[in-house]
């Protein structure tokens, strides 16, 4: 049962381009949803995240949006440079549950 | 150091081995988590400790999976007669308080351990 969605596993972008990176989710009770971002070798790092009472987060180049009636949430990446070519993890989380529940990634290559 | 360290980076084992998985977390974080990613897959939630008793560990496949976190710190995860599905890169985790995903609590990752059962 795959609670968490990213149906792109892979992604080319131009560099200086917006990186547009999807998932969905299946279960309503989500309180939070995070972005995870995996280098080779290294393990996940915390990049943003949005509580499910709002629609949007910004934080410099990176923004999240959440569409819960969708049931669906964004990354974009503007503008986007070559250290952002990574694997990217889509999560989500319940408040009184701490486990973080993943999707199964995206990686992202941004083409100089 | 300043992030969570495990140790060793790699293990390669024979099948129906022992073997032991060690985290050290950032200093002052009261909960820690375990996962296991396979090839091609996100990491799937082991077991998570809030200071040293397991809080949740549901997410352990069976019972050949044990962790322990005895002094609240350093955790260990032990794997006893390994199968070669057991292949996989385990990651810990650590996290401020535990109570939410939110800003201030986010969970920091280590590097993982490889593991290769043969």
């Amino acid at each position: 049962d795959q609670q968490v969605k990213q149906n792109s596993p892979s992604l080319s972008v131009q560099e200086g381009r917006i990186s547009i990176l999807n998932c969905d989710y299946t279960n309503s009770m989500f309180d939070y949803f995070l972005w995870y971002k995996k280098y080779p070798a290294e393990g996940p790092t915390f990049l943003i995240s949005i509580s499910s009472i709002k629609d949007k987060n910004e934080d410099g180049r990176f923004t999240v949006f959440l569409n819960k009636s969708a049931k669906h949430l964004s990354l974009h990446i503007v503008p986007s440079q070559p250290g952002d070519s990574a694997v990217y993890f889509c999560a989500a989380i319940r408040f009184g549950n701490e486990k973080l529940t993943f999707g199964t990634g995206t990686r992202l290559t941004i083409i100089p | 150091g300043a992030g969570v360290s495990q140790t060793p980076s790699n293990k390669v084992t024979e099948k129906g081995k022992y073997v032991e998985l060690r985290c050290d977390p950032i200093s002052g974080h009261t909960a820690l988590y375990w996962y296991r990613q396979s090839l091609g897959q996100g990491p799937e939630f082991l077991i998570y400790f809030q200071g040293t008793g397991a809080a949740d560990d549901s997410g352990l496949p069976n019972d050949r999976f044990f962790a322990v976190r005895p002094e609240g710190s350093v955790s260990t995860l032990k794997i006893q007669r390994t199968e070669r599905g057991d292949s996989a890169v385990y990651l810990c985790a650590s996290s401020f308080t535990g109570t939410s995903g939110g800003p201030g609590n986010e969970q920091f990752f280590g590097p993982g351990t490889r593991l290769t059962v043969l």
